[in-house]
């Protein structure tokens, strides 16, 4: 059974503008959280979601967004970058059960915002 | 809130040695769960071991098991005969066990830099 997946695995951009990041889950899982990795915050929650809604959403300013599709795929856009949205950016996926506990990590993606 | 604290920042053991890693968590709630999770240098966030609160028993896989003190909120991991695979970021979580969408999370710790000598 293939992980999660990914897309891009790396990314620079330049300060103001947006960017889109892809998740695609583990096939049957429906939930899919999104984690910021920085050197000095850590591993900090985005946002959860659903069966296409978000259940749960950490706390970062609204540049940050994210949907899910009806293939649970996910999707999550950050607008205006700035420089200290510079992170490894986690995607996870959980089991089929809507209170599913386990979280299974992607590769991420590198972004770097110059 | 949930906290979780990961005390060492940096641990190093020699190949085939024992090393346990430290956690303490901070909470409220009676049901919750724990995990290790490893990040090697390629980045990939892996599951190494998971405990639920209401088992007393603590979880053992190969190589890795936990020491869980409830009353103590501490979970620390032992890793047995050390493997240079073994070397990484290890990460201590917690998941709230109650449903609800504030409780889909996890919370990390700041997380162990491992080192294993051969």
């Amino acid at each position: 059974k293939a992980g999660v997946t990914q897309t891009p695995r790396y990314l620079i951009k330049t300060r103001g503008q947006q960017v889109t990041l892809s998740c695609s889950p583990i096939s049957g899982h429906r939930s899919v959280s999104w984690y910021q990795q920085t050197p000095g915050q850590g591993l900090q929650f985005l946002f959860e979601y659903f069966s296409e809604t978000q259940r749960n959403k950490g706390n970062f300013p609204g540049r940050f967004s994210g949907r899910q599709f009806s293939n649970s795929r996910s999707e999550m856009n950050v607008s205006t970058l700035e420089l200290g949205d510079s992170a490894l950016y986690l995607c996870a996926s959980s089991s089929r059960t809507g209170n599913g506990y386990e979280q299974y990590f992607g590769p991420g993606t590198r972004l770097t915002v110059t | 809130a949930q906290t979780v604290t990961q005390s060492q920042p940096e641990m190093s053991v020699q190949e085939a040695e024992t090393v346990t890693l430290s956690c303490t968590y901070d909470t409220s709630e009676s049901d919750y769960y724990l995990f290790w999770y490893k990040q090697p240098p390629s980045r990939q966030m892996i599951l190494v071991i998971r405990q639920e609160a209401y088992k007393q028993q603590n979880a053992t896989e190969n190589r890795f098991s936990v020491n869980f003190q409830k009353a103590a909120k501490s979970f620390s991991l032992k890793i047995s005969d050390s493997q240079l695979g073994d070397a990484a970021m290890y990460f201590c979580a917690y998941r709230s066990a109650r449903s609800g969408g504030s409780n889909y999370k996890l919370t990390f710790g700041k997380g162990t830099l491992l080192t294993v000598n051969p």
